[in-house]
Formats: structure tokens, sequence, C-alpha cells
């Protein structure tokens, strides 16, 4: 079964500081995603990361993803404040019928002004 | 564009009652899926379904079942209902297709509180 960690589990940054949410998973996983709630809100797509070396960005945030190192990170460039949130990443069981996605346990990340 | 919908968006319920949680998918998608978040937690997989058959099953209670109707739309039953019950229930639903990216569209959940 596939098994999605995520670090830090809390995150207070500075506003324009940088940082880096790390997402490791424990089995295959054919692709990675990355969502972002709001306090009480939904699960709102961020990044859909396809194959080994896929980067995507927007704005300030771009996420990777190291198929072979299981690594996916968020970086998180000159911290705005309205980037507070709750950042997921998921992954999915390659092969099989199996298309549920397996969430990490979340990165509460708060940004000071 | 369509998203997925959830209905009620809030419910309140007592001990040991039912409650009956709904979901729209976006139109043409093909496969929904139930999560449950509890406070400060993760979503947890409960139950999805392809063309309106079960395709897999997480971790949902005995006291729950789900069905997808002929039109699509899903609904979570949940019985005999626990305190532990109470957290947010979402909705989600994809278009499983071998080029499709597999991304899940979430609805805006319903929040099921017991008392």
């Amino acid at each position: 079964e596939l098994k999605v960690e995520q670090n830090p589990l809390f995150l207070s940054m500075q506003e324009g500081k940088n940082y880096t949410i790390y997402c490791n998973y424990s089995t295959t996983s054919d692709r990675l995603y990355w969502y972002r709630q709001d306090p009480g809100k939904s699960l709102e797509s961020l990044f859909v990361l396809l194959s080994n070396g896929a980067v995507k960005q927007e704005g300030r945030l771009m996420a990777s993803l190291d198929t072979k190192a299981r690594l996916s990170t968020l970086h998180i460039t000159a911290a705005v404040h309205d980037l507070s949130a709750t950042y997921f990443c998921a992954g999915r069981n390659s092969g099989g019928s199996n298309y549920k996605l397996t969430f990490g346990k979340g990165t509460l990340l708060t940004v000071n002004p | 564009a369509a998203g997925v919908i959830q209905s009620p968006r809030h419910l309140i319920k007592e001990k040991r009652e039912t409650a009956t949680l709904k979901c729209y998918p976006i139109p043409r998608h093909d496969t929904v899926y139930w999560y449950q978040q509890g406070p400060g937690q993760d979503p947890q997989f409960l139950i999805s379904f392809y063309e309106k058959m079960q395709s897999d099953k997480g971790s949902i209670p005995d006291r729950f079942s789900a069905q997808q109707f002929s039109d699509y739309h899903s609904e979570l039953n949940m019985s005999s209902l626990e305190l532990g019950d109470s957290a947010l229930y979402f909705c989600a639903s994809s278009l499983r297709r071998r080029q499709n990216t597999g991304e899940l569209f979430f609805g805006e959940g319903s929040r099921l509180t017991v008392l």
C-alpha cells in the first residue's frame, strides 16, 4: 500500500523568504499531485506531475518530481501572506485498477509579515 | 466550468441517527470518490465508483454505505452515527482514461457534526 510522507508538517515563514516542502512516497507511484487547502475549505489542485524530472511552476510555487528517489518537492519563492494554507501531496499507485489518491499528512504553512 | 456539487454543506445529527450526503460529479466524469477528513487530518479514502460500479474500498466503516446512480450522482449513507464520525466529507470526481492526468476534482465538502 502506498504511503506518503511530508515534511515539515508545520512551517512558519517570514514574508519574502524561500523554503521547500518535501514529499516522499513508499512504493512506485506513476504520478504525484499537490493540493492546497484553506481552513474548512475544499482541496484545490495545484500541480500534477506525470513523469520523472517533471517540473511545474505557478507564480511563487514550483513543484518537481524525482521518481527514482521517490521524492517530490514544492518550493516556495519570496513567500507572501496569501500563501498561508495547508499543502498536501498525494500519490497514486501505478498499475492495476487503483485510481484513488493517497495523501500525505499535509504541511501547514503560515507566512508572517 | 461546472464543479463537483455536494449537499448538504452542513449537517448536525445526534448520536445513533442516520445521515445521507449527496454528490453530483463534474459532467462526463466517470469516477466518483468519497473522502473523510477529520480536524487537522489528511483526507482518508472511503470508497470509489467507476461507471456506477464500486471500484475500490478504503477505510469505510460497515455502518456506512454508498452507491452511484444512473445519472452518475452518488450518495453516502451513514447510520448509527458516532461522535467520531464528525468530519468534513469530500466527494471528488475524475475522468479515468489512459491519457488523462488522473487528477481528482474536489467538491466543497459536507461538514457533519454529531452531537
